[in-house]
């Protein structure tokens, strides 16, 4: 069973803070995706990466960065939290194609205050 | 207008009772996913679909590629169904998932 896994499950920052939301895969998946969900607006994609060290800004990229240095570790990177930012954060898998079934991760429920 | 539509955005039924989520696109698509979100944020993949029909234990998805709608089925409803069904759909221009704004369910005992 693929096996997906999110830093924290609960996160609680301030304004103005640094955050670092980390992704875990444990199946060589090639394709690593960062979603947002907000009530009523389904998942919009952040930022989504094919490969290591490469990147591709999704819908709404604004206010975020991504890192992977290794293809298990997707990383998300808030460079200074705002309140609009407070939101259920979601990482997803594929194995190879972008058409492939997608595996998540538990979430994270960010709140910034 | 969105791209992929769902209704109803909340329902609410009796055990037993046959559930019916539909999922309506606008665009040219390579796939349409079903997705189920238990509280507390998991979710995970029902169906992968690009025509006709797939069944699984209780949940049947549909799917009409001239009229761009796909439907989910649950027969025979439980309370454990009670979730969060998102339909999304893959574009056939650049493999883009496109999401819906997901469906609530409620199954009361």
């Amino acid at each position: 069973d693929v096996k997906v896994t999110q830093s924290s499950r609960y996160l609680v920052k301030r304004t103005g803070e640094k955050v670092f939301l980390e992704c875990v895969q444990d199946m060589d998946h090639e394709n690593m995706f960062w979603y947002r969900q907000d009530p009523g607006l389904g998942l919009r994609l952040i930022y989504f990466s094919y490969d290591v060290k490469m990147k591709e800004k999704g819908d709404i990229p604004e206010g975020y960065s991504v890192s992977r240095e290794k293809k298990e570790r997707f990383s998300l990177i808030l460079e200074s939290a705002s309140t609009n930012q407070t939101s259920m954060y979601l990482c997803a898998t594929t194995p190879t194609s972008l058409l492939d079934t997608q595996y998540f991760g538990p979430g994270t429920r960010l709140t910034v205050l | 207008k969105n791209e992929v539509e769902q209704s109803p955005q909340n329902l609410t039924a009796q055990e037993g009772e046959f559930i019916t989520i539909n999922c309506s696109y606008s665009v040219g698509i390579s796939a349409l996913h079903w997705l189920q979100q238990h509280p507390g944020g998991g979710i995970v993949s029902l169906f992968m679909l690009s025509s006709g029909k797939k069944k699984h234990g209780r949940l049947i998805a549909t799917i009409n590629i001239q009229e761009k709608h796909s439907s989910l089925h649950i027969t025979a409803s439980h309370p454990r169904d009670s979730a969060v069904y998102i339909c999304a759909v893959t574009l056939d221009s650049n493999y883009q998932l496109i999401w819906g704004a997901g469906t609530k369910l409620i199954i009361k005992p």
